[in-house]
């Protein structure tokens, strides 16, 4: 199957600074897909990106779909505590693919 | 609304008994997810419900026996399981199969 590859496997940053991390694939997908997952919680969907070069924002969250439809982005801004938890990307093509994750701890 | 509701949130059951997970939607979706999510990984993907007729199942062992009833509805009967099975059960839906899903709390299962 395809393979996700998102980075970085793990952030650890202060209040306030801006976070990135991105997923690449072997393979296109139609759909990219972000969620936040807490302990103990399921993922919660917060972005879904379906045109290639599309940029979308939901509050401090920005992500974007590559070009080449292989790969995406998330970005969050002035990070706060609550944003601490393992982020997925999500590929979409009939089937949906996780990334491995990247966890975020932030200190305040 | 874009609720998905999983019952139990925990269930601790042992290796002879018989469990069933529970999951519902009212948002019209047609299509139902199992997923399994061990400790730091990603979740994958155990079964798959389209308009309610099983049409993915991801060689799962035959402990686990999915169940949709209804549009929904989505159980996960357990039976004999081992101790390795323990792990967070995601259930997750979607207006139609493949696009965007939206994923319940999940029951955490440890198998004694």
């Amino acid at each position: 199957g395809q393979q996700l590859n998102q980075s970085p496997q793990s952030m650890f940053i202060q209040e306030g600074e801006d976070v990135s991390m991105n997923c690449t694939s072997s393979s296109i997908f139609n759909t990219w897909l972000w969620y936040k997952q807490e302990p103990g919680e399921g993922p919660v969907l917060l972005i879904a990106l379906y045109k290639a070069g599309e940029l979308t924002s939901n509050g401090r969250l920005t992500a974007q779909f590559g070009i080449t439809r292989k790969d995406s982005f998330l970005n969050i801004s002035a990070s706060i505590p609550s944003d601490v938890g393992i982020y997925f990307c999500a590929g979409l093509d009939g089937d949906m693919r996780f990334g491995a994750g990247t966890r975020l701890t932030v200190k305040p | 609304d874009t609720e998905v509701t999983q019952t139990p949130k925990h269930l601790v059951m042992g290796m002879t008994n018989k469990k069933s997970l529970k999951c519902e939607q009212h948002m019209g979706h047609r299509a139902m997810y199992w997923y399994k999510q061990k400790a730091k990984k990603p979740p994958e993907l155990m079964f798959v419900y389209s308009y309610e007729k099983l049409s993915i199942n991801e060689s799962v062992p035959s402990r686990f026996s999915p169940e949709c009833p209804n549009s929904s509805l989505l159980n996960l009967h357990l039976h004999a399981l081992q101790p390795e099975d323990s792990a967070l059960y995601l259930c997750a839906s979607s207006q139609v199969y493949g696009q965007r899903a939206f994923f319940g709390q999940g029951t955490r299962l440890t198998v004694v």
